[in-house]
């Protein structure tokens, strides 16, 4: 079976610095990854997402992510975050085939930006 | 461009009793995915709908149940309101089904407390 695990659940930082969100996937099959980010209040909102080619995805709000195969990583960095980064962040993955439209979510990280 | 909308925001209900939840899809989009998001978890899927038949379940019980109508828009029926149903329900659409298309575009969720 898929499963995502998140090996932070909470992830203070200072604004300006850089930050890595780290997410392990386990899967048999091919997958495809995505990060999601989720407000207060709110629902989730692609980052990015990664379903073939270069390893190295670039998403919204300065975000990039490394798609690491032999180390079933797919870890979430920004060189330098902002206040407003404060959130929860959800890894998730999609192994295709019989999974139909599972996307299978991780536990979260929650950022905190301090000033 | 409407993104997915949901209804109601806020639901309360007792033990027992029966919940419909509604989400409009994003336009131009067949595909509707349920989750269900309890508090300080990641989303677990529920089940997804395309082209107005089920097309995959997590693992739900049978007292969790849908629809997909014509114009693509869904719901989600509870019955049998049980307090760990308590969570917040997110809906999301996409083009289709498979990794291509497996973009999901998620709803605000309606926040459903049972008591």
């Amino acid at each position: 079976a898929q499963s995502v695990t998140q090996l932070d659940s909470q992830v203070p930082v200072f604004e300006e610095a850089p930050v890595e969100l780290r997410c392990n996937y386990s899967s048999s099959v091919s997958v495809y990854l995505f990060w999601y980010v989720q407000y207060p209040n709110q629902g989730l909102q692609l980052l990015l997402k990664y379903l073939s080619g270069s390893t190295l995805v670039k998403g919204i709000n300065g975000f990039e992510a490394e798609f690491n195969k032999s180390q079933t990583s797919f870890h979430l960095r920004k060189p330098s975050v902002h206040i407003s980064d404060t959130a929860e962040y959800f890894c998730a993955a999609y192994a295709g085939g019989t999974s139909y439209g599972k996307l299978t979510f991780g536990q979260g990280t929650i950022l905190t930006v301090h000033p | 461009e409407t993104g997915v909308t949901q209804s109601p925001t806020h639901l309360i209900k007792t033990r027992g009793q029966q919940v419909t939840l509604r989400c409009s899809s994003q336009s131009g989009h067949n595909t509707v995915s349920w989750y269900q998001q309890a508090l300080g978890q990641g989303p677990q899927f529920i089940f997804q709908y395309y082209r107005e038949e089920e097309n995959g379940r997590g693992n739900f019980p049978p007292r969790f149940s849908g629809l997909q109508f014509p114009n693509y828009s869904s719901e989600l029926n509870v019955n049998a309101l049980e307090l760990d149903d308590s969570a917040l329900y997110l809906c999301a659409s996409s083009l289709g089904v498979g990794a291509s298309y497996n973009e999901q575009f998620f709803g605000p969720g309606t926040r459903l407390t049972v008591l």
